[in-house]
């Protein structure tokens, strides 16, 4: 069955304080990953599609690369605005499996 | 740009009554899905609709029902309510199961 795992399941950083979060999966032919961002009591907000180990996509402080086996989406001098939860999610048939998400808090 | 509009945004109801949310996905989206939420867990998959079809169902209980109207809205019916239905219920729609879904909003369902 297709799983996807994220850690770790809360991060705090300072402001400026870069990081990574992590996203590994286990699926049988990967037909694409999605980052989302979540704030408290809101959809989720899409931030990146990547399809292929190697992919990699930016925008602003983020960027999400993908390999095999895991996804990364980086942190790169986060600012405050940054905190939120991320997910990321798997596409199968008829669905997206989501992981249990990472939330970050960004101390100014 | 239009995104998915969900409707009510809150929703109180009592135990045993009847709920339905509806879901207008982004124009030219063919696929539709719906996810439970309670407090701080990942999204759960519920069903799915690809062209007015159901493509995939996950846990969803029997009291609950859902359909994919001709203009593409969809609508999640909820019978006798109980207190763990209490979530927050998001409709997200795409243009194919390949490329991103996108979110409404969310309906917080609070069942007292």
């Amino acid at each position: 069955e297709d799983q996807v795992t994220q850690s770790p399941e809360a991060l705090r950083l300072q402001e400026g304080e870069s990081s990574s979060l992590n996203c590994s999966y286990t699926v049988s032919g990967l037909r694409g990953l999605f980052w989302y961002r979540q704030d408290p009591g809101k959809g989720p907000e899409f931030l990146f599609t990547l399809y292929s180990a190697g992919e990699e996509k930016e925008k602003e402080r983020l960027k999400a690369t993908l390999t095999k086996k895991e996804s990364f989406l980086h942190i790169t001098a986060p600012k405050p605005e940054d905190s939120a939860t991320y997910l990321c999610a798997v596409v199968d048939t008829g669905k997206l499996i989501f992981g249990q998400g990472t939330t970050l808090q960004v101390k100014p | 740009a239009a995104g998915v509009i969900q409707s009510p945004r809150h929703l109180i109801k009592e135990k045993r009554e009847t709920a339905t949310l509806k879901c207008y996905p982004i124009p030219r989206h063919d696929t539709v899905y719906w996810y439970q939420q309670g407090p701080g867990q990942d999204p759960q998959f519920l069903i799915s609709f690809y062209e007015k079809m159901q493509s995939d169902k996950g846990s969803i209980p029997d009291r609950f029902s859902a359909q994919q109207f001709s203009d593409y809205h969809s609508e999640l019916n909820m019978s006798s309510l109980e207190l763990g239905d209490s979530a927050l219920y998001f409709c997200a729609s795409s243009l194919n199961e390949e490329t991103p879904a996108f979110f409404g909003q969310g309906t917080r369902l609070t069942v007292v």
